[in-house]
């Protein structure tokens, strides 16, 4: 079954304790991003990855980083994580036409406290 | 900025009924047209994309783009109590030094009511 996966689904935090929220894709997807939602801001995107190696800033990009040192995961790092990054995230990947999330993950619900 | 303009609602139209669903967005040259459903709680789902200005039609859905108005809108026939969601409009444009920028709207919610 075709799946983009995130871990964890939940998370509460407390504000400086860096954290990795995982993502990986079983679809052998070139394209990988990362989107925050927020009410009221809709759905912003924060990193993408045309592929292996290769990442660049979306909208939204302070406060986090992240890696694609295998196709199958882009793993996004919050270095020293902030309230105001408390958010839903989703993790996307597609194929043959970058910037057109195709497959989204579950979603992870992060509070930073 | 570039910007893209849903009306938040909600919309409600009665089961069976025509759903309309509309988006603006600022940068003119704006090239690709995605629309994203939304469940209450769930991730977004591609449900739509378009290219070229006219309509474009898949199943009950219909998208329509006119480039020289700015303008997207998608078309829901014969509604279902199931289509109630949020409808995310989003517009790919370019961005400069060889990068594209994807923006989403808000989201319209749409209620079917039976």
């Amino acid at each position: 079954e075709a799946q983009v996966t995130q871990n964890p689904r939940y998370l509460i935090t407390v504000t400086g304790k860096k954290l990795t929220v995982t993502c990986s894709q079983n679809m052998n997807h070139e394209y990988m991003s990362w989107y925050r939602q927020d009410p009221g801001l809709g759905l912003r995107q924060i990193y993408y990855s045309m592929n292996v190696e290769v990442t660049d800033k979306g909208d939204v990009p302070e406060g986090y980083k992240v890696s694609r040192k295998e196709k199958r995961n882009f793993p996004l790092i919050l270095e020293s994580p902030s309230p105001n990054q408390t958010s839903l995230y989703f993790c996307a990947s597609s194929f043959g036409r970058a910037y057109q999330p195709q497959h989204f993950g579950d979603g992870t619900r992060l509070s930073i406290l | 900025q570039k910007e893209v303009e849903q009306n938040s609602g909600p919309l409600s139209v009665p089961e069976g009924a025509i759903a309309s669903l509309n988006c603006t967005y600022s940068d003119r040259g704006s090239q690709s047209f995605f629309w994203y459903r939304q469940y209450s709680g769930k991730s977004p789902e591609l449900i739509m994309s378009i290219y070229s200005n006219g309509d474009k039609e898949d199943g009950r859905f219909t998208a329509q783009l006119n480039k020289a108005s700015q303008y997207v809108s998608l078309l829901i026939r014969d509604s279902q109590p199931s289509d109630s969601a949020t409808y995310l409009c989003a517009v790919l444009a370019y961005s400069g030094a060889g990068s594209y920028q994807l923006t989403f709207g808000k989201g319209t919610k749409l209620s079917v009511i039976p």
